[in-house]
């Protein structure tokens, strides 16, 4: 069956610094990702898409890759701030269908 | 617009106890997915709808949850009989269809707290 690994149940790092957040997944071939924010008490938050023939997509100080030969999706926070602090979410499409399943998360400490 | 609105917010009970959830879509998105989560598990995948048609439930865990969508702006999870391990956090979403075959961005709702003693 499919399966979404997040790298790390938790990172921190300190501010001004670069967080990378790792997404693999097996027993799988999605044409596309996408990544979504989560913070305490609240839904996910739609952040970015990225197609399998993209190779790497930027939005302000978000950066993602796709890597479908390693399987692996990185998502990356340049000149982190306390405000990035949250939970991030990947998630792929679920079989040939159109809904998404989610990886359980990295939950990022950005200290000041 | 206002989102995805679900009801109630918070909601304890005992076991054995029914349960409903609530969800209004964003207006004019075709897809509705029921999702649950918890710190074991993450977000799961319940059931969605497309056009008000469930289209996969073969995440729904047992008989005891049921859905429905018996239009265009509401949608309901229920449970009968709760159980303690159904406690977990209940998010209703929706998204709108791009014609490109790319699942657009989901639009969650706040989620729904059940707690069942």
């Amino acid at each position: 069956s499919q399966k979404i690994e997040q790298n790390s149940e938790a990172l921190n790092i300190q501010e001004g610094k670069t967080a990378t957040l790792t997404c693999n997944y097996t027993n799988y071939s999605p044409a596309y990702l996408q990544w979504y924010r989560q913070d305490p008490g609240r839904g996910p938050v739609f952040l970015l898409l990225i197609r399998e023939n993209e190779k790497e997509k930027r939005k302000e100080r978000l950066k993602v890759t796709f890597d479908t030969t390693l399987k692996q999706s990185l998502f990356h926070i340049t000149a982190s701030q306390p405000a990035d602090s949250a939970t991030y979410l990947c998630a792929l499409v679920y079989q040939a269908g159109t809904a998404l399943i989610f990886g359980k998360g990295t939950t990022l400490s950005v200290s000041s | 617009d206002a989102g995805v609105i679900q009801s109630p917010r918070h909601e304890v009970t005992e076991m054995g106890q029914e349960v409903t959830l609530r969800c209004k879509p964003i207006s004019g998105h075709d897809y509705l997915f029921w999702y649950r989560q918890t710190m074991m598990r993450g977000l799961e995948l319940l059931i969605y709808f497309n056009n008000n048609v469930p289209i996969d439930d073969s995440g729904m865990p047992e008989d005891r949850f049921s859905a429905k969508m018996p239009n265009a702006s509401f949608s309901t999870l229920k449970i009968q009989p709760s159980e303690p391990r159904d406690s977990a956090v209940y998010f209703c979403a929706s998204s709108a269809y791009t014609g490109t075959g790319v699942t657009g961005e989901l639009f969650f709702g706040e989620g729904s707290r059940l707690t069942v003693l």
